[in-house]
């Protein structure tokens, strides 16, 4: 069994729509719970991060991590095309190692 | 955001050569920095994790002495990829460990590696 399970999509929106990505993870230990985004050929690049449980919202992104279910999810409001990306979890026990999701594929369609 | 370089951001090169590619933070120190490769439509495998001034360490099943990694300043870390071979063609990134904030790691582009 993989440390974080994600859904690879491919997820296809209309412009405006709120998107939801979520990851499910195994380890009950992870503390620390990341979404970066990454566009074609490029590195990923942090969107948010939030420690242990709760929400977190950040302009148009919203992350939640629910512990007792072991369930992360990141939302996003008045979808865009520049969002169109792969959406990679990732988590951490102690900042240490990082524990990457398969990532998701978004496009936001005009 | 903080700034992680790394380059080259792509390279060709001969099966037989080796290619040295640099993660460099550029506003952090890192003493630790993180070697990871990407094949497509996959998520991000780490290869190893670098630390300034001492050996690096090594995920199960890479080669140490093919994937050779220095990590000799604190803004420095190289990877070195010995006698490339075509299953070596991948996308490597490097992540760097800011010491100020260690929850988080920020990203190089990614270099792009085929060898022919």
């Amino acid at each position: 069994q993989k440390e974080v399970e994600q859904d690879p999509g491919p997820l296809s929106v209309p412009e405006g729509a709120i998107v939801s990505l979520n990851c499910t993870y195994s380890n009950s230990a992870f503390q620390y719970f990341m979404w970066y985004r990454q566009y074609s050929r490029k590195g990923p690049e942090l969107l948010m991060y939030t420690y242990s449980s709760g929400n977190k919202e950040d302009g148009r992104f919203t992350a939640q991590v629910d512990k007792s279910s072991k369930y992360i999810s990141l939302f996003i409001r008045d979808s865009q095309p520049s969002d169109s990306a792969t959406y990679l979890c990732a988590m951490s026990f102690t900042g240490n190692q990082f524990y990457f999701g398969t990532g998701t594929s978004l496009t936001v369609i005009p | 955001g903080a700034v992680v370089s790394q380059h080259p951001s792509w390279v060709i090169c001969k099966s037989g050569t080796s290619v040295k590619i640099e993660c460099r933070s550029l506003d952090f120190q890192a003493t630790t920095m993180f070697w990871y490769r990407q094949f497509p439509k996959q998520s991000l495998m780490l290869m190893a994790t670098s630390n300034e001034g001492s050996k690096a360490t090594y995920e199960q099943g890479v080669e140490k002495d093919k994937f050779l990694i220095n990590h000799a300043s604190l803004t420095l870390s190289t990877l070195t990829v010995t006698s490339a071979h075509p299953e070596d063609s991948s996308f490597y990134i490097c992540s760097a460990r800011d010491d100020r904030v260690v929850t988080e790691a920020f990203f190089g582009q990614g270099t792009r590696l085929t060898v022919v």
